[in-house]
Formats: C-alpha cells, sequence, structure tokens
C-alpha cells in the first residue's frame, strides 16, 4: 500500500529534550515536506525537500532542522524543543501532478 | 505569496443536505491547482478533490464537487447529501507554481472550516 509513515503518532516531552520524528514513504516520491498545524492558522510549511541532499526552508523553520540521506526518509528534527512547538505535525510527499499523500500526523507536547 | 481564505470558521447542516464551505485564493500566477482536505477528529488528511486551473470542467468525485469560479478565485466546495460522517474539519489549499527556485511544490492552506452534521 502506498503511504507516508510517521513515528511517533503521539509525543509528549520536556522542554530541551532533543527529538526526532520519523517520516518513511514507499512511493519513490522525490519531493517530501514537513508541516505544522495550529488552531486558527491552518498548515504551515516547516520544511521541504526536492530529493535527496536537497533541502530547504518553509514558512516556520526557526527551531526545526531536517535531513534527506535517502529518498524515502525524511526525519524532522527538534534540536531544543520549547513549548510554542506543541502542535500536530504531517509529513506529506508528492508524485504525479496533484498525488499528495500525508502522512498520519504527530501530536507533539512540549512541556 | 499565495493566499487561501476561508471565511467560515464552523458551519452546521442538517442530514441530507447540501453544504458549501467557501474557499477564496489569491494568486497573480495562470498555473495552479486548488484542493481540499477532510480532517476528522482522528487527525489524518484525507484528499477529496482538485481542480487545475486550466480545468474547464468543474471537478466532481461522488458527493463532493467543486465550484471553480476563476474570475472571482473562489473554488467552493460543495458537499451533496450530508452524512453524519461528514462532520469534520476541511481545508482548502493551493499549490503553488513550479518554478526552478524551489518550493515549487509547496501547498498552501487556509484556517479550515469547522462542519457540523446534525440529524
Amino acid at each position: 500500500e502506498a503511504q507516508v509513515t510517521q513515528n511517533p503518532r503521539y509525543l509528549i516531552t520536556v522542554t530541551g529534550k532533543k527529538l526526532t520524528v520519523t517520516c518513511s514513504q514507499n512511493m519513490n516520491h522525490e519531493y517530501m515536506s514537513w508541516y505544522r498545524q495550529d488552531p486558527g492558522l491552518g498548515l504551515r510549511q516547516i520544511y521541504y525537500s526536492m530529493n535527496v541532499e536537497v533541502t530547504d526552508k518553509g514558512d516556520v523553520p526557526e527551531g526545526y532542522k531536517v535531513s534527506r540521506k535517502e529518498k524515502r526518509n525524511f526525519p524532522l528534527i527538534l534540536e531544543s524543543p520549547s513549548p510554542n512547538q506543541t502542535s500536530l505535525y504531517f509529513c506529506a510527499s508528492r508524485g504525479g501532478d496533484h498525488g499528495y499523500t500525508f502522512g498520519s500526523g504527530t501530536r507533539l507536547t512540549v512541556v | 505569496a499565495q493566499k487561501i481564505t476561508q471565511t467560515q470558521p464552523g458551519m452546521f447542516v442538517q442530514e441530507k443536505e447540501a453544504v458549501t464551505l467557501d474557499c477564496t485564493y489569491d494568486t497573480s500566477d495562470q498555473s495552479y491547482g486548488l484542493f481540499w482536505y477532510k480532517q476528522p477528529s482522528s487527525g489524518e488528511m484525507i484528499f477529496l478533490i482538485y481542480q487545475g486551473s486550466y480545468d474547464e470542467q468543474n471537478a466532481t468525485e461522488g458527493r463532493y464537487s467543486l465550484n471553480f469560479q476563476k474570475a472571482r478565485k473562489s473554488a467552493n466546495l460543495v458537499i451533496s447529501a450530508s452524512q453524519l460522517g461528514d462532520s469534520a474539519m476541511y481545508f482548502c489549499a493551493m499549490r503553488e507554481p513550479y518554478i526552478l527556485t524551489g518550493g515549487g511544490n509547496k501547498l498552501t492552506f487556509g484556517t479550515g472550516t469547522q462542519l457540523k452534521v446534525e440529524l
């Protein structure tokens, strides 16, 4: 089944403790991206990647890092999480003209 | 920069009635794509329907149709014969045109409309 897999689904962590949210797709898509969703703001792009070793900032990149060492994986790294990064996070990949596939989301709480 | 506006934070509709969710967009580009997604309370993003800017016909997918008015820059979602399972958050989104400088596949989202279907 074609899918984007995010882990974990839920995470509660403390301020300053580094964490990684993993994202993997099995569709051989070149383009992948991360979004965060906050009430009243919709989804906003954090980072995106056009291909292996090609990444760039989206609209809200502060406090986040990404890497793209393999085509299928695009992890999101929070090196020193803060409470304002409490959010619902989505990884997505794109193939074809309008074929975006989203992961199931990661609900992150930073206390 | 592209912008998507959804002016209805919340809406109610009775079961079996039709409902229209509004979406307007702002872009100076000629080539773009418009999407609607459904987000149930479980949180996942479910693709509903797509309209390309050059598509002459309004897109339809089962009970979903997109009322595309290019001159008015609106892309309203129409759900016919609403069902209880349609209760969810609905997002309108626009794909940024592909450009060599990057960001070419970015989706810009509106703030969403929470739809509640009542008996």
